[in-house]
């Protein structure tokens, strides 16, 4: 089954501990992309990548850090978790050209509290 | 810099009843526009997207959008809707060739019997 997912799909931590939450696509998609979901702020990009060693800032990158080893990867790293950071993630892919180009195929979002 | 405006945070509709939700955005060249629907728990989906050609777009369950230049609007419209429809969707804007795609805040659709 084509999907995108996403560990672990729910988080506690304390503040300042390192962690990083894995995102994989089974789809042989080169763009890949984080998001974070508030509520009223609606989905903001993070980070995203066009190809494999290829990323760039989205949005709100500050407090995040990303990699692109391999095509199917791309984990979010938080290095020193603060409570700000509380939040649904999603990761995201879609190809570059065919019927599904500019699509974005998400994942089942990862749920994270910072205490 | 590209914005969306979804200005319903929140709808509600009885069942069989028509859907239209707003969206409207700001960007300084020909937009690629997309409609994406979330359902409790779920990530999102994506219901349809324009890119060119014909203005009125039609997408999965029974959705179609129409792109109106001149009023920079994209809205999402349903005949009528049905109670599975209970969802949150999202508008969103961006440039093309997999540069920054920008989400409105969402508007959440709820159907009453």
């Amino acid at each position: 089954e084509a999907q995108v997912t996403q560990n672990p799909r729910y988080l506690i931590t304390v503040t300042g501990k390192k962690l990083t939450v894995t995102c994989s696509q089974n789809m042989n998609h080169e763009y890949m992309s984080w998001y974070r979901q508030d509520p009223g702020l609606g989905l903001r990009q993070i980070y995203y990548s066009m190809n494999v060693e290829v990323t760039d800032k989205g949005d709100v990158p500050e407090g995040y850090k990303v990699s692109r080893k391999e095509k199917r990867n791309f984990p979010l790293i938080l290095e020193s978790p603060s409570p700000n950071q509380t939040s649904l993630y999603f990761c995201a892919s879609s190809p570059f050209a065919g019927v599904d180009q500019e699509t974005q195929y998400f994942g089942p979002g990862t749920r994270l509290l910072v205490l | 810099a590209q914005s969306v405006t979804q200005p319903d945070i929140h709808i509600t509709v009885s069942e069989g009843a028509s859907l239209e939700l707003r969206c409207n955005y700001s960007y300084g060249a020909t937009p690629y526009l997309f409609w994406y629907v979330q359902s409790p728990g779920q990530g999102l989906q994506l219901l349809l997207k324009y890119f060119s050609g014909d203005t009125l777009v039609q997408g999965i369950k029974g959705f179609e959008a129409e792109f109106k230049r001149s009023q920079s609007s994209f809205n999402l419209r349903k005949p009528s809707v049905h109670w599975s429809d209970a969802a949150e969707y999202f508008c969103a804007v961006g440039s093309g060739g997999y540069q920054k795609v920008t989400f409105g805040i969402g508007t959440k659709l709820q159907v009453i019997p």
